[in-house]
């Protein structure tokens, strides 16, 4: 069965503090996609990345990166030099016919 | 750029009535999908419907909840007569692909609040 676990239910950092979000996944699928999901207070779904099973590089997308690691079934993310509109709730999930996301973790970013 | 798109964006009801959320998936998408986030809480699979029918379900869709695709454009979900726990932001998303294929675009979602 398809699993997201997000562990940290709420962090908060001080601005400019680098801060990382931590997912681990459960499926018995080789061929799966591996997302995170941002939902400000608006609410809205904001999709940031979308990494496949078979690639396991790092991606970097100017203070966001994501450290996907297959062997501990992890999917990391981290935020450089936080800003204020970082705050949001962060969702991760894994697909493989439908998305399963985890619980997600509401990060405050404090000024 | 092609989007998914929802309405109303916020429906007010009292319990007990019926609800529609539409849903305008992109236009060469054949997947389709429902998701509900209850108010602080995760965002939780319902449907997904493909080929004008119910492709998967989850245990909180049940005999009060239907989707249909009336006219090759719009996707709906109904809910039948509304109770206060259906109040949740409730999600629509497309899928050129299926399976591990096909990236979900989703909506900016529907709130329902049930009084």
């Amino acid at each position: 069965a398809q699993k997201v676990t997000q562990a940290q239910t709420e962090i908060s950092v001080v601005e400019k503090e680098d801060v990382t979000l931590d997912c681990v996944y459960e499926t018995r699928d080789t061929t799966y996609y591996l997302f995170w999901y941002k939902q400000p207070p608006s609410g809205e779904l904001v999709f940031l990345i979308r990494r496949n099973s078979f690639d396991e590089q790092n991606e970097i997308s100017g203070r966001y990166s994501w450290n996907f690691q297959k062997s501990t079934s992890s999917f990391n993310f981290t935020i450089t030099a936080s800003q204020v509109v970082d705050s949001a709730v962060y969702f991760c999930a894994l697909r493989d016919d439908k998305i399963i996301f985890g619980k997600g973790t509401r990060l405050h970013i404090l000024p | 750029e092609p989007e998914v798109t929802q309405t109303p964006s916020h429906q007010v009801t009292q319990m007990g009535q019926e609800v529609i959320l539409r849903c305008v998936p992109i236009s060469n998408h054949l997947y389709f999908y429902w998701y509900r986030q209850i108010l602080g809480q995760k965002v939780e699979f319902l449907v997904s419907f493909y080929n004008n029918e119910i492709s998967e379900k989850s245990e909180i869709f049940d005999d009060q909840f239907s989707v249909e695709r009336p006219d090759g454009s719009n996707f709906t979900l109904k809910i039948r007569s509304t109770k206060l726990e259906d109040s949740a932001m409730y999600f629509c998303a497309s899928s050129q692909g299926q399976g591990s294929i096909g990236e979900l675009f989703f909506g900016e979602g529907s709130r329902l609040t049930v009084l």
